[in-house]
């Protein structure tokens, strides 16, 4: 199964701050990558799909990037309702895996 | 709009089997994949398998051995299945949609609300 690792598992910032989370395959998965927001309690929210692609209805302050084995998710401005966790998973091959999740925390 | 709602006992002996229901409301379960994750309680998120539609089923080899996930169209649900469970099933559960979604890969993209399946005698 394809190992996904994201960094850091947690993360402390501001409102207003720019922050990037990476996500880290063990092998290359093309672009086939998706980004997921789980707020405490709630099930996980689709973000990103096609490790780029914003999904309808998202803010424009979240963006994706990478192929092959490197990925990145930004938040450009860092809004209150986005202190969350944040998971990657690939869908290149299955068994689809998740990363282990990074937690964003309020400064 | 689309939901799906997770049904099921919350409450599983050790060595029984985990059953749990999800209902599509809002749209026709053709033509989607049909799948089941959970989450550990603090942890992070497991794919356990989809069934499609027409019954094509895949399953996460780290649990095919005790999982069976099934579609009842008629019903436009799809069931889970775990049996032989112990404490390291405990686990919130979702059922999820997964599509294909055009110029943009695939994603679970409708969520139940999870399901809290607790293994203890």
């Amino acid at each position: 199964a394809i190992q996904m690792t994201q960094s850091p598992s947690s993360l402390s910032a501001s409102v207003g701050d720019r922050v990037t989370i990476t996500c880290r395959a063990s092998q290359g998965i093309r672009n086939d990558l998706g980004w997921y927001q789980q707020k405490p309690g709630k099930a996980p929210k689709l973000l990103i799909s096609a490790a780029s692609s914003l999904q309808s209805g998202v803010p424009s302050r979240f963006s994706g990037s990478g192929s092959g084995t490197d990925f990145t998710l930004t938040i450009s401005s860092l809004q209150p309702e986005d202190f969350a966790t944040y998971y990657c998973v690939q869908d290149y091959n299955y068994p689809l895996t998740f990363g282990q999740g990074t937690k964003l925390e309020i400064k | 709009q689309v939901q799906l709602q997770e049904s099921g006992p919350g409450l599983v002996k050790p060595s029984e089997t985990l059953s749990l229901t999800c209902t599509v409301s809002g749209a026709s379960i053709n033509n989607y994949y049909w799948n089941w994750v959970r989450q550990p309680p603090g942890k992070g998120l497991e794919w356990i398998g989809y069934v499609y539609y027409s019954g094509t089923i895949n399953y996460n080899p780290s649990l095919k051995s005790r999982v069976t996930i099934s579609v009842d169209t008629s019903n436009n649900q799809f069931s889970l299945r775990l049996n032989s469970v112990t404490a390291a099933d405990t686990a919130v559960y979702y059922c999820a949609r997964r599509r294909r979604i055009p110029a943009a890969g695939d994603a679970f993209d409708i969520w139940g609300q999870g399901t809290a399946v607790t293994v203890s005698s």
